[in-house]
């Protein structure tokens, strides 16, 4: 079964600081990865999404990760924090198995603060 | 267009009982899965239903049951209730199963067992 770690369980930063947070995967197979994200008083959701292709994906406000498959490293990165991008934030793999998937397996989370 | 919708948003409840919990899709969307979500586990899938099929199912015991109905609502059922059942059920819906999809989650279900 695959696992999910996110290194970090805590981050406080200040605005306009550059941000990372790490996520690594254990799985030999072929993978999807996501990062969601949930926001003060709101549901999860996606972020962004890597299934193939470019390892550089992009995602909605600014965001971006890279896919290291030597790593097994999925990587969520931002140039410059908002205070509004305080939440918490989820590394999520799926392993593909036939022509579907099976259900996501999800880090333990990444709760970051950004100070104004 | 209208969100995933679970129902009821909070219950209380006590061991040994059994709960019922509802899901409503996105309209258009096939599949449902149901996470569990508590302090120390984090989140954990439990199963995923799609076209009233149990498609994957996580490692939880046989007391947590659910299945979907032929408008894609799904429903879980945990029967004779812990203490460690107490947690956030999430729901998630998406058009498909082909793993690529976004999947949309729900507001959750609040469940404490006393």
């Amino acid at each position: 079964a695959q696992s999910v770690s996110q290194h970090n369980h805590h981050v406080i930063l200040s605005e306009a600081a550059s941000l990372e947070l790490g996520c690594n995967y254990s799985y030999g197979g072929t993978v999807n990865l996501f990062w969601y994200v949930q926001y003060p008083g709101q549901h999860l959701q996606l972020l962004l999404k890597y299934f193939s292709g470019d390892p550089l994906v992009k995602g909605i406000k600014g965001f971006e990760a890279e896919f290291i498959k030597s790593k097994f490293s999925f990587n969520l990165r931002k140039p410059s924090v908002q205070w509004s991008d305080t939440a918490e934030y989820f590394c999520a793999v799926n392993a593909r198995s036939g022509g579907g998937a099976d259900g996501l397996t999800f880090g333990k989370g990444t709760h970051l603060i950004i100070q104004p | 267009k209208a969100g995933v919708t679970q129902t009821p948003r909070y219950l209380i409840k006590t061991r040994g009982q059994q709960v019922t919990l509802s899901c409503s899709p996105i309209s258009g969307h096939r599949s449902v899965s149901w996470y569990q979500q508590t302090p120390g586990q984090g989140l954990q899938f439990l199963f995923e239903y799609f076209s009233e099929t149990q498609r994957n199912k996580g490692n939880f015991p046989g007391r947590f049951s659910g299945r979907q109905f032929s408008n894609s609502r799904s429903e879980m059922n945990v029967s004779t209730l812990e203490l460690g059942d107490s947690a956030l059920y999430l729901c998630a819906s998406s058009r498909g199963t082909s793993g690529r999809e976004t999947q949309y989650f729900g507001p959750g279900t609040r469940l404490l067992v006393l």
